[in-house]
């Protein structure tokens, strides 16, 4: 069974702080990595695709991947209370997307 | 920046009721995906069409739900017939390849009563 796997949380942080959420994935086929965020109710809108080990930045996103350890995170700098919505991680394998339960991340003023 | 289209955005039906679903790609897009999305859970994939082909229906409840893409552009998701444990978010993704990165629609709420 391939599984993402993340902490449901909520993930609470103050508003300017550093939010940084995690996945596993169980796959060590997988090639390409996603992040969606999305808001109670509304559809998933992708925010970072990785690729390759390393990090990389968009914005106020960072995303990190560590194929070895099967891991990849996103980081949300300058957390704004608009941030706050559940984060999805998913990994591809074989052109199919196999996503996480998401993480419910809560900025607070 | 264009979207995927998805109609209606709620349906709400009784039990044993047929319901059907609609989606429009992003136009070019080759490969469409239809979700199912459980309030709490992340989307599940039902179907994967490349083209007009279906590629993965694997995790699709053939014996109530079928899906077509007859031109190989917009899609329709039917339930036939329909049962409580179906109520869920119904979404569409498109992508240009299957390897890309997908884009969603805004999804339907279903609700069986």
């Amino acid at each position: 069974q391939k599984e993402v796997e993340q902490n449901s949380g909520p993930l609470s942080v103050p508003e300017g702080a550093i939010a940084s959420l995690n996945c596993t994935y169980s796959d060590r086929g997988s090639q390409s990595f996603f992040w969606y965020r999305q808001y109670s109710g509304k559809s998933p809108e992708l925010i970072m695709s990785i690729y390759s080990n390393g990090d990389k930045e968009d914005g106020r996103f960072t995303a990190q991947l560590n194929k070895a350890s099967q891991y990849v995170s996103l980081l949300i700098r300058d957390s704004q209370p608009s941030d706050s919505a559940t984060y999805l991680c998913a990994a591809e394998n074989t052109d199919k997307l196999i996503f996480g339960t998401g993480t419910r991340l809560q900025v607070f003023p | 920046e264009a979207e995927v289209a998805q109609s209606p955005r709620y349906k709400i039906t009784e039990k044993s009721q047929a319901v059907a679903f609609w989606c429009d790609p992003i136009s070019g897009h080759a490969t469409l995906y239809w979700y199912r999305q459980i309030l709490g859970q992340g989307p599940e994939l039902l179907v994967q069409f490349q083209d007009e082909s279906v590629v993965d229906d694997s995790q699709l409840p053939k014996d109530r739900f079928s899906a077509e893409r007859l031109k190989g552009v917009d899609s329709t998701l039917k339930i036939q017939p329909a049962e409580l444990g179906d109520s869920a978010m119904y979404l569409c993704a498109s992508s240009f390849h299957s390897n890309q990165p997908q884009h969603f629609g805004d999804g339907t709420r279903l609700s069986i009563l």
